[in-house]
């Protein structure tokens, strides 16, 4: 079956500093990709959405220029947390549906998410 | 403003027995409703899902019910087994975003 992986599992920065998460569709092509965030026993809150060859649509109250988003390729989105924070410590998931224009049978294949520590 | 709403934090069910998991929408626009289950420290794994044209869909043990008028969805587990035991996120897409529930966390007792 399709599979998203998704790289680094966890990662310890300190504040200050940028990181960068992978999120890769493994045996399919993902023209669009999402990235989640979610809070110790909170919901998956939807950040942004990547398409491929376009510039990211972020949701509202996410800010752009603090998560770069990329997806240069049909398998690889990246998120790059720039100049993290304490406050941003999280964990980061991302997201790859095959169609982008019929939802029925296309259900959002997950990565097993990012645990990120800022220092 | 909450979207997709699971009011119940967590539910205890005895092995064997039936558990039932519901949701609420309020977005009108949704087409396609999803639940998915989630253990600590991983992505969400997809359970099962269902169109706005159905009312059911079943798939093994995992069935959901889709009732529009009410807005209301549930996702029923029959017989739960102490491996269900985990957080379960209902969903709901209109073709463009997918937006997640709080989750119910689920505990199957043996």
């Amino acid at each position: 079956g399709a599979v998203v992986s998704q790289h680094p599992s966890w990662v310890i920065c300190k504040s200050g500093t940028s990181v960068k998460i992978e999120c890769r569709s493994l045996d399919f092509q993902a023209t669009t990709m999402f990235w989640y965030r979610q809070f110790p026993k909170q919901s998956l809150m939807l950040m942004a959405t990547s398409n491929e060859g376009s510039k990211a649509t972020y949701e509202q109250g996410v800010e752009k220029d603090k998560f770069l988003i990329n997806h240069a390729s049909l398998t690889l989105s990246t998120l790059t947390v720039t100049s993290a924070h304490p406050e941003d410590s999280s964990f980061y998931i991302c997201s790859a549906r095959l169609y982008r224009a019929s939802s029925y049978n296309s259900p959002l294949h997950f990565g097993n998410g990012t645990r990120l520590t800022v220092t | 403003d909450q979207q997709v709403k699971q009011n119940s934090p967590s539910l205890s069910v005895q092995e064997g027995r039936i558990s039932i998991l519901n949701c609420d929408y309020t977005n009108s626009m949704f087409d396609y409703f999803l639940w998915y289950k989630k253990y600590p420290a991983e992505g969400p794994t997809f359970l099962i899902s269902i169109s706005s044209i159905k009312d059911k869909n079943e798939d093994g043990r995992f069935t959901v019910f889709l009732n529009k008028s009410a807005k209301h969805l549930s996702l029923h587990i029959v017989p739960s087994q102490p491996g269900d035991s985990a957080v379960y996120f209902c969903a709901a897409s209109d073709d463009d975003k997918v937006i997640f529930g709080p989750g119910t966390s689920l505990s199957v007792i043996p």
